[in-house]
């Protein structure tokens, strides 16, 4: 079963503008962390934003911000003010809780990635 | 400078070459992970390791093997390379197994295999 949900193949937006990247994940583990990363043409995977799964706020860094709603299982990234640097792939991922002698063994799991394109 | 390298960046061969791909850190992170992208795949996790001498499978290990006698070295081996290898692969590594902590990725490393 797919555990993260990235609907939008390719994503474009207006340079200064906002754009939301949306992200379902599954999970019956309570204790969880949703991750963002970004990777530009270059390939390398730069890490943006995180969210755990108990936090009662929204994550936020710079430009970047997290639409967490748990009951809905949602994770959508929030980019405002678009820059054109901003062009790149972007996954989300999951993080399950380390479960000896399970088998999450703290891997992520990424979903399938959102082509941002950001038009001057 | 600190952080996690991953060499070579690209590497050429042929099909049932042994390859190895090395992946240095430098935080002394316990956890480090290899993954492989492919289109249509995103990243797949191959094996991962969570400390010296502890190494175990991930979703896709065949064909492969690792190894880690320092904590800081987490090498990639292909021991008879074939087509469907060809792939970008990746390094990352984590302070810890929990759910809180994000991995951080090397630049990776392109493999074609002819």
């Amino acid at each position: 079963a797919q555990k993260i949900t990235q609907t939008q193949p390719g994503m474009f937006v207006q340079e200064k503008e906002a754009v939301t990247l949306d992200c379902t994940y599954d999970t019956s583990d309570p204790s969880y962390g949703l991750f963002w990363y970004k990777q530009p043409s270059s390939g390398e995977m730069i890490f943006l934003i995180y969210q755990g799964s108990y936090d009662q706020q929204n994550a936020t860094e710079g430009r970047y911000s997290l639409n967490f709603q748990k009951a809905r299982k949602s994770a959508n990234l929030v980019i405002s003010a678009s820059q054109l640097g901003d062009s790149a792939m972007y996954f989300c991922a999951m993080r399950e809780g380390y479960n000896a002698g399970g088998t999450s063994y703290g891997k992520l799991t990424f979903g399938q990635g959102t082509i941002l394109t950001v038009h001057p | 400078d600190a952080g996690i390298t991953q060499s070579p960046r690209y590497k050429i061969t042929e099909t049932g070459r042994q390859v190895t791909l090395m992946c240095h850190q430098t935080w002394s992170h316990s956890y480090m992970f290899w993954y492989r992208q492919d289109l249509g795949h995103g990243l797949r996790l191959i094996y991962y390791s969570a400390a010296a001498d502890i190494t175990d499978k991930g979703e896709v290990p065949d064909g492969y093997v690792v190894s880690r006698s320092k904590t800081e070295n987490f090498p990639l081996t292909l021991e008879s390379a074939t087509r469907s290898q060809t792939s970008v692969y990746f390094c990352a590594s984590s302070g810890s197994g929990n759910s809180n902590q994000p991995q951080h990725f090397g630049d990776g490393t392109r493999l074609s295999i002819l």
